[in-house]
């Protein structure tokens, strides 16, 4: 296995909804990404776990809340968001700095 | 911190024909990698290509190579033979090599079309 999984692919929320966004990887990564990708720019890191351990947080709002529960898994949990907070949401994995990202599809975020 | 700038924010190309979208960047790191990243409409981001700073020779990916001047900090990608497939935005990305978590810091982008 290969992929990233990032379930779902699409996301409708109210501002004062919960909802969380999933990845998985089964390929022994041992750390996890979360970018934000605005429409027409580059992605911009949130959230950098490594060995399981939050390593990187790029003083993201509190109303992200990530959570790593084990070595293939990635959650992060949204709460209170607002309607600037629609973005795609992509999650990464790497094994070495040398190797670059494994990247899956995203979740297209719309806060409503 | 280091930065990456893409400064062709647009480029067109007809299938077929041969096109280099530019790159450079700005550290004071000795050794790093560097990675071309495609994303399609299909939103998924696809790695190109990579190459090590300590290595002199241009990486190659089939139709795909880099000119990588390591003193002029540039990292150019030549798509030869263009093909519709190849239409996507092309990100340039600096990945420093201490620890396995590093960020990767990407440039602006450059949207390729390719035409018939």
């Amino acid at each position: 296995d290969t992929e990233v999984t990032q379930t779902p692919k699409h996301l409708v929320m109210g501002m004062t909804n919960k909802k969380s966004l999933k990845c998985e990887q089964h390929m022994g990564h041992r750390a996890m990404y979360w970018y934000k990708q605005k429409a027409k720019k580059p992605p911009e890191l949130m959230f950098v776990y490594s060995y399981e351990k939050l390593s990187i947080n790029e003083s993201v709002p509190s109303r992200f809340s990530p959570e790593c529960p084990n070595s293939s898994l990635l959650n992060l949990h949204l709460h209170a968001l607002q309607p600037e907070d629609s973005a795609l949401y992509l999650c990464a994995s790497s094994s070495g700095t040398g190797i670059g990202y494994t990247f899956g599809s995203g979740t297209r975020l719309t806060v409503v | 911190a280091q930065t990456v700038t893409q400064s062709q924010p647009e480029m067109s190309v007809q299938e077929a024909e041969t096109v280099t979208l530019s790159c450079t960047y700005d550290t004071s790191e000795s050794d790093y990698y560097l990675f071309w990243y495609k994303q399609p409409p299909s939103r998924q981001m696809i790695l190109v290509i990579r190459q090590e700073a300590y290595k002199q020779q241009n990486a190659t990916e089939n139709r795909f190579s880099v000119n990588f001047q390591k003193a002029a900090k540039s990292f150019s990608l030549k798509i030869s033979d263009s093909q519709l497939g190849d239409a996507a935005m092309y990100f340039c990305a600096y990945r420093s090599p201490r620890g396995t978590a590093s960020k990767l810091t990407f440039g602006t982008g450059t949207r390729l079309q390719v035409t018939l």
